[in-house]
């Protein structure tokens, strides 16, 4: 049963910072892993999509990164806003492609 | 963007009714959804797998019975809580995914449950 964890739980910091969200999984036999956001009270909206057979996606001052056989992926967030206050959440997809494994989140607060 | 979405929002009732939510998919042709639910300060739990014309397939734990699914269309699942109870209270998030898309999965906003 795939397990992901993710590290931080919750990260508070000052507007204009880099900052790294971990998330590690115990299943390394995974299709892909995507990184979502979500604002309280709210849906999930899907930042990076990650194949198994990449490295890392960007997508403006998102980069995600993966590694495959340690079980491991990185978002990595640049030159932090306000706006980027959310709970951002990690799931890999097991190796049929059909079921999303969700961590717990990293809970951000960008402060001005 | 692939666009999902649900209804209702928010939906409150009485102990022991049954509640229906809808999932669409409304620019993509969707022939696997899914249901999760999120309990506060939780993360999403799968639920269930639908397949368009299908049974859907539950996850360990979750009444096949309690939790009706319906896919009758490549773009609108169905979610009905039946005789529900207080301890159903949650937020039920349904996605769907695109076909050739990388496996992609897109989430609708979420349904808030309350059951008094």
């Amino acid at each position: 049963k795939q397990e992901v964890t993710q590290i931080p739980a919750a990260l508070s910091v000052p507007e204009g910072e880099n900052l790294v969200l971990n998330c590690s999984f115990t299943d390394s036999a995974i299709y892909n892993l995507q990184w979502f956001r979500q604002d309280p009270g709210k849906g999930l909206t899907s930042l990076l999509l990650i194949q198994s057979s990449q490295r890392e996606q960007t997508s403006g001052r998102l980069n995600a990164s993966l590694d495959k056989s340690s079980g491991r992926s990185t978002l990595y967030i640049a030159a932090s806003q306000p706006g980027d206050s959310a709970t951002y959440l990690c799931a890999p997809t097991d190796g049929t492609a059909s079921k999303l494994t969700f961590g717990t989140g990293t809970r951000l607060q960008v402060t001005l | 963007g692939a666009v999902v979405s649900q209804h209702p929002s928010w939906v409150i009732c009485k102990s022991g009714t049954s509640v229906k939510i809808e999932c669409r998919s409304l620019d993509f042709q969707a022939t696997t959804m899914f249901w999760y639910r999120q309990f506060p300060k939780q993360s999403l739990m799968l639920m269930a797998t639908s397949n368009e014309g299908s049974k859907a397939t539950y996850e360990q734990g979750v009444e096949k019975d309690k939790f009706l699914i319906n896919h009758a269309s490549l773009t609108l699942s169905t979610l009905t809580v039946t005789s529900a109870h207080p301890e159903d209270s949650s937020f039920y998030i349904c996605s769907a995914r695109e076909p050739g898309q990388g496996y992609e999965q897109y989430f609708g906003p979420g349904t808030r449950l309350t059951v008094t």
